[in-house]
């Protein structure tokens, strides 16, 4: 089936530094992937949809320049934490749907997710 | 802009019974979608069952079932035969146009051997 593929899954950064988090699409071809944002014992929180070849769309309150998402390939979104601080400290995850099963309730196919940790 | 609220932030359930999770939502779509995902430890997001705001049969899967009803905006989730890999967090989820998932607040399940 369908998988999506996300890395890292945990990372260590000190507060002020950058971090890439990958999503891939590994056996489909994804033109839009979602980056959703999980604190401890809530919900997800959808971030922003990273649509390929073009800009991403951002949801209320979420910092475009802070959260950076490029979709430069039909396979591969990345979300970049520029400048990170101990409040951006979260569990992030990724998904995409696979255009191949069609439309409708087809379901999202969700990355393992990354823990990040700034210091 | 859709809502989904789970009203139940935890139920537990002993093992072999049967626990129903609520869930109902807000939306101005005519056409949409519903599902059921779970959470583990492992916080990889798993879908347990799915539902067309279109078709009036509540949809199954093996043990877990929904009881959809449209007009109340409302689609819980029974889990019949609880067993421990059932322990997880469920959330409820509205999908209309554009893909976009809109999750609820979540509710844990706890199962007692």
């Amino acid at each position: 089936g369908a998988v999506v593929s996300q890395h890292p899954s945990r990372v260590i950064c000190k507060s002020g530094t950058s971090v890439k988090i990958e999503c891939r699409s590994l056996d489909f071809q994804a033109t839009t992937m979602f980056w959703y944002r999980q604190f401890p014992k809530q919900s997800l929180m959808l971030m922003a949809t990273s649509n390929e070849g073009s800009k991403a769309t951002y949801e209320q309150g979420v910092e475009k320049d802070k959260f950076l998402i490029n979709h430069a390939s039909l396979t591969l979104s990345t979300l970049t934490v520029t400048s990170a601080h101990p409040e951006d400290s979260s569990f992030y995850i990724c998904s995409a749907r696979d255009p191949q099963q069609g439309a409708g309730n087809s379901p999202l196919h969700f990355g393992n997710g990354t823990r990040l940790t700034v210091t | 802009a859709q809502t989904v609220t789970q009203s139940q932030p935890e139920m537990s359930v002993q093992e072999a019974e049967t626990v129903t999770l609520s869930c109902t939502y807000d939306t101005s779509e005519s056409d949409y979608y519903l599902f059921w995902y779970k959470q583990p430890p492992s916080r990889q997001m798993i879908l347990v069952i799915r539902q067309e705001a279109y078709k009036q049969q509540n949809a199954t899967e093996n043990r877990f079932s929904v009881n959809f009803q449209k007009a109340a905006k409302s689609f819980s989730l029974k889990i019949s035969d609880s067993q421990l890999g059932d322990a997880a967090m469920y959330f409820c989820a509205h999908k209309a146009a554009g893909n976009k998932l809109t999750f609820g607040g979540g509710t844990r399940v706890l199962v007692k051997p």
